[in-house]
């Protein structure tokens, strides 16, 4: 059963451009994450938001913003994208164990 | 800082048969927790186990099985009576006690395993 959702599934875009992925969870968790997930299959934390606290990975670009108006939702906005943001990216809820969302597979060109 | 490592990249196995994946981690903390999730190929990401470092026995549900060594600070994970669905990629991960890494998961890179018929 899906409890957490991610839109679109798929974005193809060009170098520059600013893209914006959307997550909602239903399961009521506090705690939301983003993921990368690289050609690799590497999974690497970029962000999470606990309770209206943002915690940022220091190793994520800056043109990498997260956005939340509630603790059932958290965005992620790229301002500018680069070729090697092409990835898939996953986002997360957890009370304890983490549930992943669909993914969001963006495409630059 | 927190690392996970699978060594093993990919297995292959015949259905009905037992499979047995390794992960190693390294932590500071004296408490901390251990997952392991299964990638299918439409790339859903689904949790499979997990064990409380405070807790010697080994967690099982249904045909995964864990095979926890704490002073090896190894995680194993035993898939019994595998079936061709099983076949997927396997992450382990870690995550720890506190709040100031935001319960964030250290993933390692993740083992394929076929299930042949």
């Amino acid at each position: 059963e899906t409890a957490v959702f991610q839109t679109p599934n798929y974005h193809v875009t060009q170098v520059g451009n600013e893209v914006s992925f959307n997550c909602k969870q239903t399961l009521g968790h506090d705690t939301m994450y983003w993921y990368k997930q690289d050609s690799k299959k590497l999974l690497k934390i970029m962000f999470s938001y606990n309770n209206k606290q943002l915690i940022v990975n220091e190793t994520v670009p800056r043109r990498f913003s997260p956005q939340s108006s509630d603790k059932a939702h958290l965005n992620l906005r790229i301002k500018s994208v680069e070729p090697e943001d092409s990835a898939v990216y996953l986002c997360a809820s957890s009370y304890d164990q983490q549930y992943f969302g669909p993914g969001t597979r963006l495409t630059v060109l | 800082a927190q690392k996970v490592t699978q060594t093993q990249t990919s297995i292959s196995v015949m259905e009905k048969t037992t499979v047995t994946m390794d992960c190693v981690y390294e932590t500071q903390d004296s408490s901390y927790f251990l997952f392991w999730y299964k990638q299918t190929a439409s790339g859903e990401i689904v949790f499979l186990i997990r064990q409380d470092s405070y807790k010697k026995e080994n967690a099982t549900v249904g045909h995964y099985s864990l095979n926890f060594q704490k002073p090896k600070s190894s995680i194993g994970l035993i898939i019994t009576a595998t079936q061709i669905e099983d076949s997927a990629v396997y992450f382990c991960a870690m995550r720890d006690m506190t709040n100031s890494a935001g319960n964030k998961l250290t993933f390692g890179i993740g083992t394929r395993v076929l299930v042949r018929p």
